[in-house]
C-alpha cells in the first residue's frame, strides 16, 4: 500500500518563510506533487518532482529526496492569502491517480 | 481557471436517492478522474477514465459509477445515497499535471 504523512496544521508569520514537510511510502514512484487548496475551492497545482533536488518557482519552492522518501514545499515572502492546505500527493508508474496526504492546514498570522 | 468544468455547483438532496455529477475535461485532455473529500478528508481517489475506457479503480462504492462519453465529458451517478456520502466531488484531467474542476458539493439529508 502507500502511506503519506504530513503535518496537520502549521501557523507562520506574514513575510517570513515556511517549511512543509511531506514522506512518503510507496512502490513504484513516478512523482510528487505539492498542491494548493483554499477551504471549499478546487486543489490548485504548484509543484510536479519526479528527480531528487529543489524546483524553484517564484515564492513557492519543492525538494525531493527518493531514496528518503522525503519531499517539502518551502513558502517565502508569507502573504495572508497563502494561509490554505498544502497537499502532497504521489503518483505511480503504470497508474496516473494520485494518491494523496490529508494534508497540512497553514495559517499565517500578521 | 484550470479549463476543467463540473456541474452543478452545489446539490442537496435525500437520502436514498440518485444525483449525477457532470465533468468536462480540459480541451485536449483524454483522461477523467473522480475524487470525493469529505470534510476533514483527504482527496479520496474515486476512479479514472481515458479515452472513453475505465482505467483504474479506487475505493468507489458498488452504489457509484462512471461513464466516459465519446465527446470525453463524464458523468458520475451516486445511488442509493446515504447522510456519508455528503462530500465534494471533484474531476480532474490530466496533461503534464492534473488539474481540478471547481467540483461539486453534495449534501445529502
Amino acid at each position: 500500500g502507500q502511506n503519506i504523512d504530513q503535518p496537520t496544521e502549521m501557523t507562520a508569520t506574514e513575510g517570513a518563510i515556511v517549511q512543509i514537510n511531506c514522506t512518503y511510502q510507496t512502490s513504484g514512484f513516478n512523482g510528487l506533487f505539492w498542491y494548493q487548496q483554499h477551504a471549499g475551492e478546487a486543489p490548485t497545482f504548484l509543484s510536479y518532482n519526479v528527480l531528487d533536488g529543489l524546483e524553484e518557482k517564484g515564492r513557492f519552492s519543492s525538494f525531493l529526496s527518493r531514496s528518503k522518501g522525503y519531499s517539502y514545499l518551502l513558502l517565502k515572502e508569507l502573504q495572508m492569502k497563502d494561509s490554505a492546505s498544502y497537499l502532497c500527493a504521489v503518483s505511480n508508474f503504470g497508474n496516473e491517480k494520485l494518491t494523496f496526504g490529508t494534508g497540512t492546514r497553514l495559517t499565517i498570522i500578521p | 481557471d484550470s479549463g476543467v468544468t463540473q456541474t452543478p455547483k452545489h446539490l442537496i438532496t435525500a437520502t436514498g436517492q440518485r444525483v449525477t455529477l457532470r465533468c468536462s475535461p480540459r480541451s485536449g485532455d483524454l483522461s477523467v478522474y473522480w475524487y470525493q473529500q469529505s470534510l476533514d478528508q483527504g482527496l479520496q481517489f474515486l476512479i479514472q477514465y481515458y479515452n472513453g475506457e475505465e482505467r483504474a479503480k479506487g475505493n468507489i462504492l458498488e452504489r457509484f459509477s462512471a461513464q466516459q462519453f465519446p465527446d470525453l465529458h463524464s458523468e458520475l451517478n451516486l445511488s442509493s445515497l446515504e447522510l456519508g456520502d455528503s462530500a465534494l466531488y471533484f474531476c480532474a484531467s490530466s496533461g503534464e499535471s492534473q488539474f481540478f474542476g471547481p467540483g461539486t458539493r453534495l449534501t445529502v439529508l
